[in-house]
């Protein structure tokens, strides 16, 4: 069965400390990536996604994801991290040709001021 | 700019009670989604629809069928509340689109309690 693993479940990280969130998918057709967010009493917001060309994406707030296919890998960084990015973070996987989205467990990311 | 809303934010029924979720986008979307959200569970997929009428079974179905017949509306209904089902339940809206648009947009959600 599809399935997208956050190995990371919770992650405390003083600010300006450099994040990497871990991401892997088991699927092995052509696949487009997703990270979203989710701020505290928020709704789930798009932080980046990658459907072809350059594995380097780049999203909001300062954060990038580089997608390894031979690692089926798509982890979410940040050089420096701040307070406001305390939140939930979730990989999601959409199988190319299909509708249907499988979303990793989250990872909740608290950053000390 | 994109708008999913979702008819509650918070809700508390008895054990048995048929329930109904609404959700509303004013994307003109073909695709609508729901989803419960659990700690350590992340999203997953109860049913979708890719149009009017139209509709999918995701990965927990059970307990729950849905409706869908204006294209900006798709109702979630529990038709016999339990326990079990005490979750957060999230909306989401793409287009059918080509792939790089098929990003999906999220409701507020709704925090469902059953007692």
């Amino acid at each position: 069965a599809q399935s997208v693993s956050q190995h990371n479940h919770h992650v405390i990280l003083s600010e300006a400390a450099s994040l990497e969130l871990g991401c892997n998918y088991s699927y092995g057709g052509t696949v487009n990536l997703f990270w979203y967010v989710q701020y505290p009493g928020q709704h789930l917001q798009l932080l980046l996604k990658y459907f072809s060309g350059d594995p380097l994406v780049k999203g909001i707030k300062g954060f990038e994801a580089e997608f390894i296919k031979s690692k089926f890998s798509f982890n979410l960084r940040k050089p420096s991290v701040q307070w406001s990015d305390t939140a939930e973070y979730f990989c999601a996987v959409n199988p190319s040709g299909t509708y249907k989205y499988i979303f990793g467990t989250g990872t909740r990311l608290k950053v000390l001021a | 700019d994109v708008k999913v809303t979702q008819s509650s934010r918070y809700l508390v029924k008895r054990t048995g009670e048929k329930v109904f979720l609404e959700c509303v986008q004013d994307m003109d979307h073909e695709n609508m989604f729901w989803y419960r959200q659990d700690p350590g569970l992340g999203l997953r997929l109860i049913y979708f629809s890719y149009d009017v009428k139209m509709k999918e079974k995701g990965d927990i179905p059970e307990g729950y069928s849905v409706s869908r017949e204006k294209k900006e509306r798709f109702s979630l209904i529990l038709e016999s509340a339990s326990t079990n089902q005490t979750s957060m339940y999230l909306c989401a809206s793409s287009l059918i689109g080509a792939e790089r648009e098929r990003e999906q947009y999220f409701g507020p959600g709704t925090r469902l309690t059953v007692t």
